[in-house]
């Protein structure tokens, strides 16, 4: 398995509070990525990175950003939380060659 | 755009029986293909790809072939067991500018086996 780890795995919180969602690699990947998972939606892109302090917008990134200070780490973070934004958040990282990516375990929020 | 339709489920097996979810594209150029699987509780899996034309991917007894011709991958294992139940995402690749790939998912069909 891939060396991906998410934290926290869960976490309940309320509208309007910042949330910080981390994700940590041992594989030295050079491309990670955020998504969230939504019943009848599939999994949807958020946001990208493709290297240290190189990110871009995905597919629904309106109430999210992120930063990457190091190849290891990506951070996912919800400014000001909105029940909307209750899902399951998927990381994932590519080594870009042959464009698989590999997955997390997940973390689930709940924003009440 | 860039999409993958996926066959509505649940889909509800006995062991042993055979196994076809299907799943079409649309997609510009040449995309790779996927298949991933999700047990409940835990993350996306990779169980299979194909990267060009009538390229077949196969693992753990799944198989599926990419289909240029008909825009499809459709999935198929000749006989389930019960440890198969979970749900199942075809997706494909898309490069965003160049600067490296994103996934686009199809939503996913639920696969229950029964004993």
């Amino acid at each position: 398995d891939a060396g991906i780890t998410q934290s926290p795995r869960h976490k309940v919180t309320e509208t309007g509070t910042p949330v910080t969602l981390r994700c940590h690699q041992t594989e030295n990947h050079r491309y990670m990525y955020w998504y969230r998972q939504d019943p009848g939606h599939g999994l949807r892109l958020i946001h990208y990175s493709y290297g240290v302090k190189d990110t871009d917008k995905g597919e629904v990134s309106d109430g999210y950003s992120v930063s990457r200070s190091k190849t290891e780490d990506f951070l996912l973070t919800l400014e000001s939380a909105t029940s909307s934004q209750t899902s399951v958040y998927f990381c994932a990282i590519s080594g870009g060659v042959t464009y698989e990516q590999y997955f997390g375990p997940g973390t689930r929020l709940t924003v009440t | 755009g860039n999409s993958v339709t996926q066959m509505e489920g649940p889909v509800t097996l006995s062991e042993e029986a055979f196994l076809t979810i299907n799943c079409t594209y649309t997609a510009t150029g040449y995309p790779s293909l996927f298949w991933y699987v999700q047990y409940p509780g835990e993350g996306l899996q990779l169980l299979l790809k194909a990267t060009k034309a009538d390229d077949k991917g196969s693992n753990k007894g799944f198989e599926a072939t990419y289909r240029k011709e008909t825009t499809s991958f459709h999935l198929e294992k000749g006989s389930v067991q019960v440890s198969d139940s979970a749900v199942y995402f075809c997706a494909l690749s898309v490069s965003p500018n160049q600067a490296g790939t994103a996934l686009i998912f199809g939503k996913g069909t639920t696969l229950s086996v029964s004993s």
